[in-house]
C-alpha cells in the first residue's frame, strides 16, 4: 500500500517561493507509475499542477509552466514541487499524488494535503 | 486547454434518491474521463475511470456512462454517507488535465 505525505512550509510571503516534497513509502518512485500535484484553494475546486513520470519527464499546466518545477529524488523515494513568484492566488491545499498512466489512467492515491497561505 | 462543464453545481437530495450528474467536455475525450467524490475535509477518493469503469472498493450503487463529450455519474440509491462534492476530470492522452468545477451534493 502506497503512502504519500506533503511537507513543506505552510507560510509563503508574496513574490517568494513556495516549495514542498512528497515522500513516498511502500513503493520506489523509480519503478513506475506518474507522480503530481494538484491543488485546490479553500472552498474552491481542483486545480492540476503537473505531473513527472519514473524515468524523468515532466508535463505541466501551461497556464503554470513559467513558474513550475517538478523534480524527484530517487535516493530519498520523494518528489518536489517548486512554484515561484507566488501570490494571494497560489493559496491553496496542495495534494502530491501517484497517477497510473497505464490502466486507469487516474490519479488513484493522494498525499493528505499540505495548506500553504501565501502573506507578508 | 480541455474545459470540463459540470452540472448542477447543487444538488439537494434525499437519503434513497437517485442522483445524476452530468459533465461535458468542450472536445471529444473518448472515455478519458473520471469521477472523484471529496468528503468535506477530506482527500478526494477515485470512484469511477474510464467513464464507465468502477474502482475496487466503490460500492456499486455508483454508475458512470458516455463517451465522447457527454458523461453522467449516478448514484442509484443515495446514501448517508454519499452526501459530498464529486468532481470530473479528463484524462485525454496527450493533454493538461482538467477537473471540472464540482457538484456538491447536499441534504435537501
Amino acid at each position: 500500500q502506497v503512502h504519500l505525505q506533503e511537507s513543506g512550509p505552510g507560510l509563503v510571503k508574496p513574490s517568494e517561493t513556495l516549495s514542498l516534497t512528497c515522500g513516498v513509502s511502500g513503493y520506489s518512485i523509480s519503478r513506475g507509475y506518474y507522480w503530481g500535484w494538484i491543488r485546490q484553494p479553500p472552498g474552491k475546486g481542483l486545480e492540476w499542477i503537473g505531473s513527472l513520470s519514473h524515468s524523468g519527464n515532466t508535463y505541466y499546466n501551461p497556464s503554470l509552466m513559467s513558474r513550475v518545477t517538478i523534480s524527484m529524488d530517487t535516493s530519498k523515494n520523494q518528489f518536489s514541487l517548486t512554484l515561484s513568484s507566488v501570490t494571494a492566488a497560489d493559496t491553496a491545499v496542495y495534494y502530491c499524488a501517484r497517477i497510473d498512466i497505464n490502466i486507469l489512467v487516474a490519479i488513484e492515491s493522494w498525499g493528505q494535503g499540505s495548506l500553504v497561505t501565501v502573506s507578508s | 486547454d480541455i474545459q470540463m462543464t459540470q452540472s448542477p453545481s447543487s444538488l439537494p437530495a434525499s437519503v434513497g434518491d437517485r442522483v445524476t450528474i452530468t459533465c461535458r467536455a468542450s472536445q471529444s475525450i473518448s472515455t478519458y474521463l473520471n469521477w472523484y467524490q471529496q468528503k468535506s475535509g477530506k482527500v478526494p477518493e477515485l470512484l469511477i475511470y474510464g467513464a464507465s469503469r468502477l474502482q475496487s472498493g466503490v460500492p456499486s450503487r455508483f454508475s458512470g456512462s458516455g463517451s465522447g463529450t457527454d458523461f453522467t455519474l449516478t448514484i442509484s440509491s443515495l446514501e448517508a454517507e454519499d452526501f459530498a462534492t464529486y468532481y470530473c476530470q479528463q484524462s485525454y492522452v496527450g493533454t493538461t488535465w482538467t477537473f471540472g468545477r464540482g457538484t456538491k451534493v447536499e441534504i435537501k
